[in-house]
């Protein structure tokens, strides 16, 4: 066990819907990643945040959006969604965000998107 | 820019056969850092070793053991007497610090290679 909670752990959406996606970190990590893992494209790191400030953006659609609250927990908000965007969602933890943090990682929320 | 290639998509091995993961990272950074991850089937990201630029020694962990070469830009990963329960995707990633950035670190990922341990 990470100490990173995430839910829900399985979802199944119709097209066009939204949902969020939440996420507690570990216990004292200040930094929360979103990655995205699909079939076709591997392990895409979306966003980053540190102690509720966004730090860096990578390959998340605008669609998508992302927030970390003052009690650290963060949400992941997909809207307008596309058959494309089923997908394995992980949120990650790391003390402070910087460099040689290790990034532990939820198990992941499945998103099926029909 | 940096890269992380797992040139092995998938490797099977029969159990109790040792079997070793590449991975070979391109960074320009002199300061970065190197993990492996274990994705077994039920899909949660297992963190196994992170290792720093700066330290090249070899590591054992029970029937794991990682070797980190910074001449080659490799970080292989050695599993010894392999067991159906290594059976996973693992993955390799570099990371180095954002520029001029607090609390932000640049992960690369490889694209993972898939252990099959067969009984």
């Amino acid at each position: 066990d990470s100490g990173v909670t995430q839910t829900p752990k399985h979802l199944i959406t119709a097209t066009g819907q939204r949902v969020t996606l939440r996420c507690s970190p570990r216990s004292g990590d200040l930094s929360v990643y979103w990655y995205q893992q699909s079939l076709d494209q591997g392990l895409q790191f979306l966003i980053q945040y540190y102690n509720g400030e966004e730090r860096a953006k990578g390959n998340i659609l605008e669609r998508f959006s992302a927030q970390q609250f003052p009690d650290l927990h963060s949400e992941l908000n997909l809207s307008s969604l596309e058959l494309g965007d089923s997908a394995l969602y992980f949120c990650a933890s790391s003390p402070d965000g910087r460099s040689g943090n290790t990034i532990y990682f939820g198990e992941g929320s499945w998103l099926t998107v029909v | 820019a940096q890269k992380v290639t797992q040139a092995q998509t998938e490797i099977s091995v029969v159990e109790k056969e040792d079997v070793t993961l590449d991975c070979v990272y391109e960074t320009r950074d002199t300061t970065y850092y190197l993990f492996w991850y274990k994705q077994p089937p039920s899909g949660e990201l297992v963190f196994l070793i992170r290792r720093n630029s700066f330290d090249e020694q070899n590591e054992i962990s029970g029937r794991y053991s990682w070797n980190f070469q910074k001449s080659t830009s490799s970080f292989n990963f050695t599993i010894t007497a392999s067991q159906v329960v290594d059976s996973a995707v693992y993955f390799c990633a570099l990371s180095k610090a954002g520029a001029g950035t607090w609390g932000y670190q640049k992960v690369t990922f490889g694209t993972g290679t898939k252990l099959q341990v067969i009984p």
